[in-house]
């Protein structure tokens, strides 16, 4: 049984430029959230997709947006992007929209430079 | 408004000894409270959960940690240290009224095991 996958594992942008990154969740989940973990923070809660619709967000600007697909996988879109931007991007899916326990993905890392 | 706060950074035992990882929270409702721990270069890894049943939560790999409404505690124990446990421990709240996956992180503690 595959877990969480995220793709891909790094990147590297120039600032300005625009980036996704994908989720999949662990088989038999339909809910995805997604975090940023600043180098020595704890992640932060970006948004939750839920039944294709981003059901939460927390405190992140519009330049972060997402998408969740029919098959409950996601995506997370940054655009303009800033230096402040690099960190650890972690996905995390559950069942029935947040009730269950959240599994992580092992994270995208992306650099801003 | 919920949060927690992890009340040591970095925690360092001698293998075999006991481990203590201190956390406070603040929630507004009932909170769900995790302990979650971080290898390099791995995903974050479920240890335990409280959700309203027994205050003290048996978690994998031996830790456990106890529920304190009165003190707003949270704290993560293992009796004897293993050196597989050294990595980065959150402690996270959550509450029923914004849904179990708005996770609220601590800053994290950073364990270290001396051999």
């Amino acid at each position: 049984d595959a877990g969480v996958t995220q793709s891909p594992t790094h990147l590297i942008k120039t600032r300005g430029q625009q980036v996704t990154l994908r989720c999949s969740p662990k088989s038999g989940h339909d809910t995805v959230s997604w975090y940023q973990q600043a180098l020595g923070q704890g992640p932060q809660f970006i948004f939750q997709y839920y039944e294709e619709e981003e059901r939460q967000r927390g405190n992140f600007p519009d330049r972060f947006s997402g998408h969740q697909f029919p098959n409950y996988s996601s995506e997370l879109n940054v655009n303009a992007l800033l230096l402040g931007d690099s960190a650890l991007y972690l996905c995390a899916s559950s069942f029935g929209g947040g009730s269950g326990s959240a599994f992580f993905g092992q994270g995208t890392r992306l650099t801003v430079v | 408004a919920q949060s927690v706060t992890q009340l040591d950074s970095h925690v360092s035992v001698s293998e075999g000894t006991p481990v203590l990882l201190r956390c406070n929270y603040s929630s507004s409702y009932s909170p769900s409270l995790f302990w979650y721990v971080q290898h390099p270069n791995k995903g974050l890894q479920l240890l335990l959960k409280y959700t309203s049943a027994a205050t003290l939560v048996k978690g994998i790999n031996g830790f456990e940690a106890e529920f304190k409404k009165s003190e707003t505690s949270f704290h993560l124990t293992k009796p004897s240290a293993h050196m597989s446990d050294a990595a980065e421990y959150f402690c996270v709240v959550s509450d029923k009224r914004t849904g179990a996956n708005n996770l609220f992180f601590g800053t994290g503690t950073r364990l270290t095991i001396i051999p």
